[in-house]
């Protein structure tokens, strides 16, 4: 158990709705990332966010945001969604400090648009 | 954007076979990191290495960053059915705290 968690593990939603994925970081983690992984691109870095504040944009499309609330845990929120869009989606923490960057990822959020 | 290339890509190997498996990239690294992911699972943080030269052991897994920082090796030894996984080196990108992934190896065990 990586002490992240994410919620669902599964979503299944039509093309054109909204849909909202949650992660919870590890205890003291104040960095938190969210990365896409499809069997043809692999794991691809979408947005990070530290202590509340976006810190690193990747190739993350208009129609996804994200956010990181007081309590520290985020959220990512896709809309318009697309067939395209069926992806494990990953939430992984770190605590970022004395130069180490090691990430902790959860279980993921499998996500099925149909 | 910096990209790390895995090989081999897939490997079907026999119970108590040791393997090995190497991460490369054209850009320079300060950090080279090893994680497993199993079916419906995210990736396990397995070995992080820091140093140019770097030898580290976790159990029968051993990572090696590479001296020029372009490249990082993985061995494991004796390896067992549970070792079936895929293997994805990833190190920070560019400075900043983002990890880049290579597209991994996966790795087959015959009993």
């Amino acid at each position: 158990d990586s002490g992240v968690t994410q919620t669902p593990k599964h979503l299944i939603t039509a093309t054109g709705q909204r849909v909202t994925l949650r992660c919870s970081p590890r205890s003291g983690d104040l960095s938190v990332y969210w990365y896409q992984q499809s069997l043809d691109q692999g794991l691809q870095f979408l947005i990070q966010y530290y202590n509340g504040e976006e810190r690193a944009k990747g190739n993350i499309l208009e129609r996804f945001s994200a956010q990181q609330f007081p309590d520290l845990h985020s959220e990512l929120n896709l809309s318009s969604l697309e067939l395209g869009d069926s992806a494990l989606y990953f939430c992984a923490s770190s605590v970022v400090a004395g130069g180490r960057t090691e990430a902790f990822f959860g279980q993921g959020t499998r996500l099925t648009v149909v | 954007g910096q990209q790390l290339n895995q090989s081999p890509q897939s490997m079907f190997i026999q119970e108590g076979e040791d393997v090995s498996m190497n991460c490369t990239s054209s850009s320079i690294f300060n950090t080279w990191l090893w994680y497993k992911q199993e079916p419906g699972e995210g990736p396990v943080l397995l070995i992080a290495l820091y140093k140019a030269g770097e030898l580290t052991s976790n159990g029968r897994l051993t990572a090696q960053f590479g001296i020029t920082r372009k490249d990082s090796f993985l061995n494991i030894s004796a390896s067992i059915p549970s070792d079936v996984g895929i293997y994805f080196c990833a190190a920070p990108q560019g400075g900043s705290e983002k990890l880049v992934f290579g597209k991994g190896t996966k790795l087959t065990v015959n009993p």
